[in-house]
Parts: C-alpha cells; structure tokens; sequence
C-alpha cells in the first residue's frame, strides 16, 4: 500500500516568513495529492490539491509542488500570519487518501 | 448549508459497553470513510465505503463495524469499548470521481472524542 512520509513534525517560524513542508509518497499510481489543515477542535479541512499531471499550483499565499519522477510534494506558505498556526497533513491516492504524520506550524507574532 | 456531522462530540463511556459513534452528511457523496487519529497526529484509515451496501475495511486493525444502509449514514460501532479504543475518530465524505479523476478532496467532521474508563 502508499507510505506517507512528512517533514518536518514540527516548524516554528516568525510571521512574515516563509514556511515549507515536504512530503514524500512510495505508489507511483498516485494521482492526487491534497493538503489540509487542521485547527484545535476541528476536523481537517482541505486548503489545496494537485493531481499528478500538474507541477505546481497556487492560491493566494499558498502554493504546493509535485515531483512525479521524485515521488515528493511541498507545501509552501509565505508571509505567514499567526493564523496559519495549526497542523498541516499531506496525504496521497489512487483509490484511498494516505495521509501523512502531519506538521505541526507556529507562527510566532 | 451541505456538511458532514458526527455526534456526540465527545463520549466519556466504560470499559465494555457498547457504543455507536453516529456520522451524516447532506452533500449527497457516494464515498465516505472513518479515520482514526491518535495523540501524536497520524491519521489511520479504519473503514470506507464507495455506497450503499458497500464496506471495506482500512489499513489500521480496528474492532469496530461499519453499516451504509443510507447514502447519507455511516455509523460506526464498537460491540464492547476497551481503554485501547480511546481516541479521536473523524468521519469524512467526498464525490465519486469523474472524467477520468478518481479521487477529490474529502470533507471531514468534527470528530468524536471518545474515552474509554
């Protein structure tokens, strides 16, 4: 089955810095790469995807990264804010999302 | 307003008693799926369903039962709650893929926190 692999577990930046996160992932039928982020409290919520047949996408202040021959993914966040703090999870699939061990982001005002 | 809900929100029970931890959703998805996510974050994929009548089991061992009688119901069930069974279990729906894409993002609830004593 698809092994997740996610780094770092934990990330501490000052706000108006960047913030990376990267994943990698073992199926190579993957197809669909998603991004969530989670609040205290709440369930995951989906802030961006990308399916394999794109390198990048962004939206806003976000933008993530697919390198299929790599099999790796990044999340990418600038001008951070305090209210980006919370964990973020990657996760892969073909058929089920795998998810990986998630980030957990601190974006010190 | 289309959403997922899980109820209770959080559920302090004894060691073997039975529970049923209840997830709907108004969005209409074919596909829905029981996560369970322990203190250190990770994620766990303990049931699925791609319809009605249609259950499969994840990739974490669970003592649980799933039923999808309805499109819009996915119960989970544990026969007899044990200490190990604490937890946060997440519910999640998402859309049948179409044209050629298999999988859209999934919608979560809120989650069940669940306590075994």
């Amino acid at each position: 089955g698809e092994n997740v692999e996610q780094h770092p577990s934990t990330l501490s930046v000052q706000e108006g810095d960047s913030a990376v996160i990267k994943c990698t992932y073992s199926d190579s039928a993957s197809n669909y790469f998603p991004w969530y982020k989670q609040e205290l409290g709440k369930g995951p919520q989906l802030i961006i995807d990308i399916r394999s047949n794109v390198g990048e996408k962004k939206d806003q202040r976000i933008a993530v990264t697919l390198n299929k021959t790599a099999k790796h993914f990044s999340l990418h966040i600038t001008e951070t804010q305090p209210e980006d703090s919370a964990v973020y999870f990657c996760a892969a699939s073909y058929y089920v999302l795998t998810f990986g061990g998630g980030t957990r982001l601190m974006v010190k005002p | 307003e289309a959403d997922i809900y899980q109820t209770p929100r959080y559920l302090v029970i004894g060691t073997g008693k039975k529970i049923t931890l209840e997830c709907s959703q108004t969005m209409g998805h074919d596909k829905m799926y029981w996560y369970q996510q322990d203190p250190g974050m990770e994620l766990h994929l303990i049931h699925y369903s791609y319809g009605v009548n249609s259950t499969e089991k994840g990739d974490l061992s669970s003592e649980s039962t799933v039923s999808r009688i309805r499109t819009e119901h996915f119960p989970l069930t544990l026969e007899s709650a044990r200490p190990s069974h604490t937890s946060q279990y997440l519910c999640a729906s998402s859309p049948s893929g179409t044209g050629g894409a298999r999988n859209y993002g999934y919608t979560f609830g809120s989650g069940t926190r669940l306590t075994v004593v």
